[in-house]
């Protein structure tokens, strides 16, 4: 069974550009959610998409955004980059129909503002 | 506020040590604790996940508790080997239907030859 996968695995942008990740979920999974990892600050959730609804929003600011498509998988935009944005995002996937919850983690976007 | 703290930071023992890393929470609606595993620069691989209703989890070489009335979960590592080294996370997610995981900062394993 494949797992959560993401592309692109790098991008480089430079201040006040505009960045799209995107993140295909495990197969049967209908919840998405985002976390960034930036240096020094740990990880932070983001965002959490189920059923092509956002559901959740962590304390970031609306230049942080995204969507949920009907085949469950998921695309985050971040506009007018700023420096402290560089960081890894991952993304992860639930079926939250299952007892546990269990969020499964992809490989990540390594996202670097110049 | 839920916060997640993981004591220590870092952490380096020989091969073949077992060792103990430390998570405390403040959630007292916990629903499930993970454990993760991240190598430098890469995504997550979990660990283990305990249900609040459950008070440990085995895997292998590894064993997970949880005890809600103190806050508290500990992985415990048995016959550490250099594989093993990592960044250790905690992450536990409420039951107050967030879904978001909230996660402490990790513990740097190194285990050497």
């Amino acid at each position: 069974e494949a797992g959560v996968t993401q592309s692109p695995t790098h991008l480089i942008k430079t201040r006040g550009q505009q960045a799209t990740l995107r993140c295909s979920p495990i197969s049967g999974h209908t919840s998405v959610y985002w976390y960034q990892q930036a240096l020094g600050l740990g990880l932070q959730f983001l965002l959490w998409y189920d059923e092509g609804e956002e559901r959740n929003r962590g304390n970031f600011p609306p230049r942080f955004s995204g969507r949920q498509f009907p085949n469950y998988s998921s695309e985050l935009n971040v506009n007018a980059l700023e420096l402290e944005d560089s960081a890894l995002y991952l993304c992860a996937s639930s079926f939250r129909g299952g007892v546990y919850n269990e969020q499964f983690f992809g490989p990540g976007t390594r996202l670097t503002v110049l | 506020k839920q916060e997640v703290t993981q004591i220590p930071a870092a952490l380096s023992v020989p091969e073949g040590e077992n060792l103990v890393l430390n998570c405390s929470f403040t959630d007292s609606a916990i629903y499930n604790l993970q454990w993760f595993r991240q190598d430098p620069g890469k995504g997550l691989t979990s660990l283990l996940l305990i249900q609040s209703s459950q008070r440990e989890q085995t895997s292998g070489r590894l064993n997970a508790s949880l005890d809600k009335s103190s806050g508290r979960s500990t992985l415990y590592i048995a016959a550490s080997q250099p594989g093993d080294s990592a960044t250790y996370l905690c992450a536990e997610l409420s039951g107050g239907g967030s879904e978001k995981l909230v996660f402490g900062k990790g513990t740097k394993l190194t285990v050497n030859p």
